[in-house]
Order: C-alpha cells, then sequence, then structure tokens
C-alpha cells in the first residue's frame, strides 16, 4: 500500500544553517505530497504542497520538488532560525489509488540553536 | 470555535478500563479524521466520516475501537478495555470535504495522550 518514509531524526542545527529533510514514497497512483509541521503545543498544519510531477512547493523560506523518478520529496530551507524548531512530517495523499486519508511519515524533530 | 478541539488533552487509565475521546471539528468542515501516533512512529490512519455517509473504519485495529459522528459535528473515539499498546497520542482532524484530503487542506487538533498504565 501507499506509504511515507522520511529521515529519521533528531536534527540539531544551528541557526542560519542548511536544512534538509529527505522523505520518500511509494504509491500505486498519482498521489498528492505535503510537508506538515507541528509547533510546540500545536496541531499539525500545512506547511507546502505540491500535487504534480516536477511541482515545488515553498512557504516560509521551505521548499520541496515532487521528483517521481526518484519518489522523493526533500525538504529544504537555507537558512533555518529558532523559531523553525518543530516536527516535520512528509505526507502523501492518492485518493486516485483508492484511498481518502492522509498517509504520514513518522516525522522528524528539528532543534535550531542560537 | 476557530479550531479542532480535541479533549481530554491527557489521559492516564489503567489496562482494562473504556476511554472515550472527543474531536469538535471546525464549524462547517464535513471531513473528520481520527489518526493515532505511537511514540517515534507515524500518524496511523484510524477512521473517517464524510457528512452522513458511512464511515471508513478500515484503519481500526481491533474491535475495541469505536468512533461515532452526530451529523457533521462533534465526534467521540472509544476505547474498550484498554491494553497498554494502545498507549499514543490521538490526533483528530477535520476538512471542509473529503475531496480537501488531496490538497492537504487537514485540520488537526493537539491530540489527546493516552497512557495505559
Amino acid at each position: 500500500g501507499d506509504s511515507v518514509t522520511q529521515m529519521e531524526g533528531p536534527v540539531t542545527l544551528s541557526e542560519e544553517a542548511f536544512l534538509t529533510i529527505n522523505c520518500t514514497y511509494t504509491a500505486t497512483g498519482y498521489p498528492s505530497l505535503f510537508w506538515y509541521v507541528q509547533y510546540p503545543g500545536e496541531g499539525l498544519q500545512l506547511l507546502l504542497k505540491a500535487t504534480k510531477a516536477d511541482d515545488k512547493g515553498s512557504n516560509k523560506g521551505f521548499e520541496a520538488t515532487y521528483r517521481k523518478e526518484t519518489t522523493s520529496f526533500h525538504l529544504e530551507k537555507g537558512s533555518v532560525q529558532v523559531s523553525d524548531s518543530a516536527v516535520y512530517f512528509c505526507a502523501l495523499s492518492d485518493q486516485g489509488g483508492g484511498n481518502n486519508d492522509m498517509r504520514f511519515g513518522a516525522g522528524t524533530r528539528l532543534t535550531v540553536k542560537p | 470555535g476557530a479550531g479542532v478541539s480535541q479533549s481530554p488533552s491527557n489521559k492516564v487509565t489503567e489496562k482494562g478500563k473504556d476511554v472515550e475521546l472527543r474531536c469538535d471539528p471546525i464549524s462547517g468542515h464535513t471531513a473528520l479524521y481520527w489518526y493515532r501516533q505511537r511514540l517515534g512512529q507515524g500518524l496511523e490512519f484510524l477512521i473517517y466520516f464524510q457528512g452522513n455517509s458511512a464511515p471508513d473504519k478500515s484503519g481500526l485495529p481491533s474491535d475495541r475501537f469505536s468512533a461515532e459522528r452526530t451529523g457533521e459535528s462533534v465526534s467521540t473515539l472509544t476505547i474498550q478495555r484498554t491494553q497498554q499498546e494502545d498507549s499514543a497520542v490521538y490526533l483528530c482532524a477535520s476538512s471542509l470535504t473529503i475531496l480537501a484530503a488531496n490538497t492537504g487542506e487537514l485540520f488537526f487538533g493537539e491530540g489527546s495522550r493516552l497512557t495505559v498504565l
């Protein structure tokens, strides 16, 4: 079935460092791909998305490109801030493949130190 | 309310007891989802409701788990005869329609942390 595998954490970086969190997926159809973020004490919220191959999602300085050839959707940010400390979840939705739910990875905890 | 509300935020119970977890979705959202997140693992789909259609219960792990939703309002997830393996954070999400899952427009509550001793 459909699934998402993402880089295990935790990840600790210094402010202004470059961030990459890897995510790969398996799907039977043509999924949409997402990154959700959970800040301390808050619920998960959508960070960015891409609905077809080669699309790039971006928000708050974060980017991820939908790579069908490598079945990947890696999250990147060029210069992280302390306020980016959170748990990041990669997810897919494959309604064309017969699922009506969202499939999530295990989450990667990011801590950014000043 | 403005967001998805879940209660209780924390629940500690003894093995064998029944628990009820509540989710109050965003007003007007017809679709409602329950997920479970065990420590160090991803979100595991449990069940979703879409309006008055029959719910998709395909993710419920055993017959000890059940959920109800009245119309497009509050949902209750019930776990009977709890086991230690049920310890997890239970997350609720709502969206305008079931199709919103394809656009990522799910709105999550903060979750209910269940600990079974």
